[in-house]
């Protein structure tokens, strides 16, 4: 059975202290794995997908990378703007596993 | 340029009753899913489609019924609504069978 874990379940850094958020993933056959954020009351929102293990995306502040088990997403000198729930799924085929999230508070 | 729009945003509901959740979208995607959010449980895929007159399952089915006549709706139905059902239901679409554009959510009660 394909399984994602997301550590740690909540994260509260100061502005401008850089951290990274966990993604481990047990899936046959890895497609793609992907990053969203998400706003409270919203849905989620796309970040990155990352196909194969060394790939590296970047988006602001935001940089996701990938191994053969797990994915990081790594926020550098973060705003309070970057306070979300960030979500990260592995898609074996026409089907999303999401982790349970990592909720991240940037204080000022 | 409105993208996944889900209606409506909230209901509640008695323990039996049905109702539909709405899905539209206007990008001309063929993937289109819908999940359900709980807390401490993380997304779930409830059915998905791959293109107008194709659904498939996903991993909670059960209770929950879906088609596709058209590349822009997907309509979720709760056939029999239960308080299990209470959850806050997202619908996604994307390209190359991947989620990529999310709605905002329908959040249903069930007492």
């Amino acid at each position: 059975e394909d399984q994602v874990t997301q550590s740690p379940e909540a994260l509260r850094l100061q502005e401008g202290e850089s951290s990274s958020l966990n993604c481990s993933y047990t899936v046959s056959g890895l497609r793609g794995l992907f990053w969203y954020r998400q706003d409270p009351g919203k849905g989620p929102e796309f970040l990155f997908t990352l196909y194969s293990a060394g790939e590296e995306k970047e988006k602001e502040r935001l940089k996701a990378t990938l191994t053969k088990k797990e994915s990081f997403l790594h926020i550098t000198a973060p705003k309070p703007e970057d306070s979300a729930t960030y979500l990260c799924a592995s898609d074996a085929g026409n089907k999303l596993t999401f982790g349970g999230g990592t909720r991240v508070l940037v204080k000022p | 340029n409105a993208g996944v729009t889900q209606t409506p945003k909230f209901q509640v509901l008695k323990t039996g009753q049905s109702m539909t959740l709405q899905c539209a979208q206007d990008m001309n995607h063929e993937y289109m899913s819908w999940y359900r959010q709980d807390p401490g449980m993380g997304l779930r895929l409830i059915h998905y489609s791959v293109g107008a007159g194709i659904t498939d399952q996903g991993e909670v089915p059960n209770g929950y019924n879906v088609s596709r006549s058209t590349t822009e709706d997907f309509p979720l139905r709760l056939l029999s609504a239960a308080p299990s059902q209470t959850s806050v239901y997202f619908c996604a679409t994307g390209v190359s069978n991947q989620p990529q554009h999310f709605g905002d959510g329908t959040r249903l009660s069930i007492l």
